[in-house]
């Protein structure tokens, strides 16, 4: 198979805290994505790393990108109650245009 | 519209019937994505469509489910002969292929076989 995994699978943290995710692939990619899911329904692009970056910055959300170890990482800083979600990585494989989930974080952020 | 659009939101069939989801793409995108979400797990992929190209079917978990896009734009995911093991949330996404790019998702298709 090629999808990701995540871990850890749950993370429950207190509010303003920070939460990290990890996300580890098997295949080469072209990129990888981050993805949110609220209530099991349609999912959000959060941010998109290149295989030749290493780190990527958008508001509150630091990426990492380690490709000669296959994985990834997703901060989330100074938490807040509505970031409680899934988060999901993606990887678009460099042998195709496929996007690869993983089997998602579960964020739960207490108020 | 402007985004994924998806229908039925959801759909319960009985055992052994036949059900069509509906996926109509972001106007102008050329790849289409069909993703299976059972409860608590992550994305299964079924089936990706690229302009004209042939469908990448690797995803599909059996012969009872097929997808077909229509003149590039409108997909839809059959799945016939329906088993309990089917239900999930199907969930279908499009993009641009040109370039590192951000797929869209519609809000699924939430199939429930009794």
């Amino acid at each position: 198979s090629q999808q990701g995994e995540e871990d850890p699978q749950a993370l429950s943290i207190q509010e303003g805290e920070n939460a990290t995710m990890n996300c580890s692939y098997k295949t080469s990619i072209n990129n990888l994505q981050w993805y949110r899911q609220n209530s099991g329904r349609g999912l959000v692009h959060l941010i998109l790393i290149r295989s030749n970056e290493r780190e990527k910055h958008s508001g509150r959300l630091r990426v990492t990108l380690d490709t000669s170890k296959k994985s990834s990482s997703l901060l989330i800083t100074a938490s807040r109650a509505a970031d409680t979600a899934s988060y999901f990585c993606a990887t678009e494989p460099n042998t195709g245009n496929q996007f690869y989930f993983g089997t998602g974080t579960s964020l739960t952020v207490i108020p | 519209g402007a985004g994924v659009s998806q229908s039925p939101s959801n759909k319960v069939t009985e055992k052994g019937k036949d059900v069509e989801l509906r996926c109509d793409p972001i106007s102008g995108h050329t790849a289409l994505y069909w993703y299976r979400q059972s409860l608590g797990q992550g994305l299964e992929f079924l089936i990706y469509f690229q302009g004209n190209s042939a469908p990448d079917k690797s995803g599909l978990p059996s012969d009872r489910f097929s997808a077909e896009r229509t003149g590039g734009s409108v997909s839809t995911l059959t799945i016939q002969r329906t088993q309990q093991e089917d239900s999930a949330v199907y969930l279908c996404a499009s993009s641009f292929v040109m370039g590192p790019t951000e797929a869209f998702f519609g809000q699924g298709t939430r199939l429930t076989v009794v």
